[in-house]
């Protein structure tokens, strides 16, 4: 157990729909990273959060966004979405100091899937 | 730019054989390189980590060197277990803290027993 929860598990819905991913990270963690795993595109980096504030913007998509709450908790919010958008989003935390080393811990992700 | 590559699976080896997945990298200044691990309906476990040139990270029995004059971080385990069968990712983070990693495609291992 890493100690990175995500909710849910699971999610079946509708192109066109909007959905939410929720992410805690672990206890102290002040970093939030979101990844979308797929078939065709691997592991691929959509946003970063550093202690409310985006820190980071990878491969995220306009019709995505995401926030980080004051309990350091985030969500990643999904809209119009495309069969395109089926696959494993995963959340890690990790501390960001001062030191270069950046381990991350990742949660057991939410599978979508979009009919 | 930062990139990995890490060699095509699936990887299909018979309990007690030696593994061996190549991974190479791509990087400006100094990353750190990991080697996590992925089971099947599971998420990502961080199986182990090097953050300075000839470093080795050990874990498990799998062992990987950062080589810098080669840029590569292959992945090895003298007598893989059917328990070891798994999605491998090799991934760097540039050396700023707090970035985002950067991955591999992964390489599927598959061991019979």
């Amino acid at each position: 157990d890493s100690g990175v929860t995500q909710t849910p598990k699971h999610l079946i819905t509708a192109t066109g729909q909007r959905v939410t991913l929720r992410c805690s990270p672990r206890s102290g963690d002040l970093s939030v990273y979101w990844y979308q795993q797929s078939l065709d595109q691997g592991l691929q980096f959509l946003i970063q959060y550093y202690n409310g504030e985006e820190r980071a913007k990878g491969n995220i998509l306009e019709r995505f966004s995401a926030q980080q709450f004051p309990d350091l908790h985030s969500e990643l919010n999904l809209s119009s979405l495309e069969l395109g958008d089926s696959a494993l989003y995963f959340c890690a935390s990790s501390v960001v100091g001062t030191s270069s080393y950046n381990e991350q811990f990742f949660g057991p992700g939410t599978r979508l899937t979009v009919l | 730019g930062n990139s990995v590559t890490q060699m095509e699976g699936p990887v299909t080896l018979s309990e007690e054989a030696f593994l061996t997945i190549n991974c190479t990298y791509t990087a400006t200044g100094y990353p750190s390189l990991f080697w996590y691990v992925q089971y099947p309906g599971e998420g990502l476990q961080l199986l182990l980590k090097a953050t300075k040139a000839d470093d080795k990270g050990s874990n498990k029995g799998f062992e990987a060197t950062y080589r810098k004059e080669t840029t590569s971080f292959h992945l090895e385990k003298g007598s893989v277990q059917v328990s070891d069968s798994a999605v491998y990712f090799c991934a760097l983070s540039p050396n700023q803290a707090g970035t985002a990693l950067i991955f591999g495609k992964g390489t599927t291992l598959s061991v019979s027993s």
